[in-house]
């Protein structure tokens, strides 16, 4: 069966660190990945999306950037954290063919102070 | 492009059924999910309907599809104190090669005992 994992689990970091939050995905090859933002435990923003390696596709302009360095394992940064980073993100995967169905990860908690 | 409304909120007393509606713009959809996120938790996929249906029933969960109309419901018979969460609806609007789907702001549900 599939697997999302992501970590950490919680952060909490300054204004103006860096941020590298990681996804990983077991059990299948080749899928979509997304990076989703939720504020205040509301609605979802998609910030990325993935359909292989090396190929990202950014939703929103923003202060963050993605990666795929490997078929499944899908990387969120940051050079510089602002305020308005605070958020809980979700990494989510899809198959490549057939239903659009997601799966999510656990997320991550990350406040910056 | 697609945009899909749910309420925000929703109050049902222990036992009875709960219905969560939503409402999308695009004909062209194909798949209509509906996912329940539980508080820190990650996205959790309930059920899905194709837009060739009308109705789909997974034990307590009930999915009944309006095309005309483009309306989505949720209901939940014998609703449970487990049953707390926010809903979310979602819809692959049929024309994204990367399987993005378009979710709605999420309804939270509350359980009156």
């Amino acid at each position: 069966s599939q697997t999302i994992h992501q970590w950490p689990a919680t952060l909490v970091q300054p204004v103006g660190s860096p941020l590298s939050l990681e996804c990983t995905v077991e059990g299948t090859s080749n899928p979509n990945l997304y990076w989703y933002r939720q504020a205040a435990g509301r609605g979802l923003q998609l910030l990325f999306y993935s359909v292989g390696i090396g190929q990202i596709s950014s939703e929103v302009p923003q202060n963050l950037s993605a990666s795929r360095p490997q078929d499944r394992q899908f990387i969120l940064s940051s050079k510089k954290l602002l305020l308005s980073d605070s958020g809980f993100y979700l990494c989510a995967w899809s198959p490549r063919t057939g239903v659009s169905e997601q799966y999510f990860g656990p997320g991550t908690r990350l406040t910056v102070t | 492009g697609e945009d899909v409304e749910q309420s925000l909120f929703l109050s049902v007393r222990e036992g009875d059924s709960s219905v969560i509606n939503c409402t999308y713009t695009d004909s062209s959809s194909t798949y209509l999910y509906w996912y329940k996120q539980e508080p820190g938790a990650g996205l959790q996929l309930l059920t899905y309907i194709f837009s060739n249906m009308d109705m789909k029933q997974d034990q307590r969960l009930t999915v009944l599809l309006n095309k005309k109309d483009k309306h989505l419901s949720l209901r939940i018979a014998d609703t449970q104190t487990g049953d707390s969460a926010i809903y979310f609806c979602a819809v692959d609007p049929g024309y994204s090669s990367a399987s993005k789907i378009i979710f709605g702001s999420g309804t939270r549900l509350s359980i009156r005992p």
